[in-house]
This record gives structure tokens, C-alpha cells and sequence, in this order.
């Protein structure tokens, strides 16, 4: 299995542009997890998806995030417009349903915004 | 709002002590994990603690859960340089579908 797969692995850009981040879930997961991970704030969970449906986005920090899956094989999150201290790792997870199955986590996308 | 706190921080140990960190945790839950990270790098699962008194072990690594407590450790048992990292714990509480809760995270460092 390849794992959660998450594109660019990097990635720069200045203030007030647009930055998608992509999440490719393990196959046969049906449960999906941004996270975003700073040294001021730690790990951070941002919104979840069942099934592809939306769950909790509580932890979105700002109307200028939004997060889709349009199936069960891809998500992306959005950012628009970044700012600096958007800067961060931004982490994709994805599990089976059920208590006994742990997250899996991809590698991460460090975003620099400056 | 859930907390999950761990101790310490950062702990610095000489190969071969043993060590435990603690992660206590502010709303019933009767599910734990254990991850570590490396520098740069994603996070690894290491434990799944499911009910009151699990203990599950890997190598040098051992990990219990109290849920009376709300109390999780990982005991490092003569510890390896390769043992360096930082060790998270996370708490979810509802049904093992929703997000992690994590803790701040100890990082240890294993000295020759």
C-alpha cells in the first residue's frame, strides 16, 4: 500500500495567494483528517470527512480555509488568500471506521508563506 | 473542550536508563494512541490503547491506559540512542470516527 499520499510536499508563496493542498487517502478508508502542526500551537485538527461528508470544521481557523473531497480517493484544502502565519506543516491522515483503527498520517506539506 | 497534557516536555536521558511520560487528559474517553515523530518528518503510530488497564508493549516501548485515571504512560526501558524523538499522545472521544486531540508532545533525547 502507498500510503496517504499528500502534494507538494513544499511549497512557498507570498502573501494574499492562493495555496491547494492535496490528500490522497489510503485505499478503503472512508474516514479523512487535516491537521495543520506549529511550534506555537502543536498539532492541530482542522476538519474531518466520513464517507466524504464533512463532519466537523470547527478547528477551520478562518473563513479563508475550506476543505473538499469530492471522492473517496482525493481532498484538497484551500487556502485563500495566505498569510504568513498560515505558515506551518499541514498534515493529511486517513483510517478505517471504527475504534480500533488508528490514523495514518502522510508525509505533510510545509507551507512558507511570506 | 478536551486537554491532554503531557510531561515532560523535553526530557534528555542516558542510554541504557528508563524513563515514563505521562499524558493525562481532561474528558472521558476510553481511547489512546501513542505517536512518535521524527525530525522532519510525519508522525508514526505506536500504540492503540482501547480500555481501562490496556498495556500493550513493542521492544523498549510500553504503554498502559487508566481511564478512571484519565492517565496514559509510555515506559521506556533501557533506552537507545535510536529511541530519540518526540512522542505524542492523542485522545479521541467519540466513537473512534472524529479527529485526534493531541498533546504538546515530549521530546526526548537519548544520549550515548
Amino acid at each position: 500500500d502507498a500510503g496517504v499520499i499528500q502534494s507538494p510536499r513544499h511549497e512557498v508563496t507570498e502573501m494574499g495567494q492562493e495555496v491547494t493542498l492535496r490528500c490522497k487517502p489510503i485505499s478503503g478508508h472512508n474516514s479523512l483528517f487535516w491537521y495543520r502542526q506549529t511550534m506555537m500551537r502543536g498539532l492541530e485538527l482542522l476538519i474531518y470527512f466520513n464517507n466524504n461528508v464533512p463532519i466537523d470544521d470547527s478547528g477551520m481557523p478562518e473563513d479563508r480555509f475550506s476543505a473538499k473531497m469530492p471522492n473517496a480517493s482525493f481532498s484538497t484544502l484551500k487556502i485563500q488568500p495566505s498569510e504568513p502565519r498560515d505558515s506551518a506543516v499541514y498534515f493529511c491522515a486517513s483510517k478505517r471506521t471504527g475504534k480500533s483503527y488508528e490514523q495514518y498520517f502522510g508525509p505533510g506539506t510545509r507551507l512558507t508563506v511570506t | 473542550e478536551l486537554k491532554v497534557e503531557q510531561n515532560p516536555l523535553f526530557l534528555s536521558m542516558q542510554e541504557g536508563k528508563n524513563y515514563t511520560i505521562y499524558c493525562n487528559y481532561s474528558t472521558t474517553s476510553d481511547r489512546l494512541y501513542w505517536y512518535r515523530q521524527d525530525p522532519g518528518k510525519s508522525l508514526e503510530s505506536l500504540f492503540v490503547l482501547l480500555s481501562n488497564g490496556a498495556v500493550k508493549q513493542e521492544g523498549r516501548l510500553m504503554a498502559s491506559l487508566d481511564t478512571k485515571a484519565r492517565l496514559s504512560t509510555l515506559h521506556i526501558t533501557a533506552a537507545v540512542h535510536d529511541l530519540s524523538a518526540t512522542y505524542f499522545c492523542a485522545v479521541d472521544i467519540r466513537g473512534g470516527a472524529d479527529g485526534l486531540t493531541f498533546g504538546k508532545g515530549t521530546h526526548l533525547i537519548i544520549q550515548p
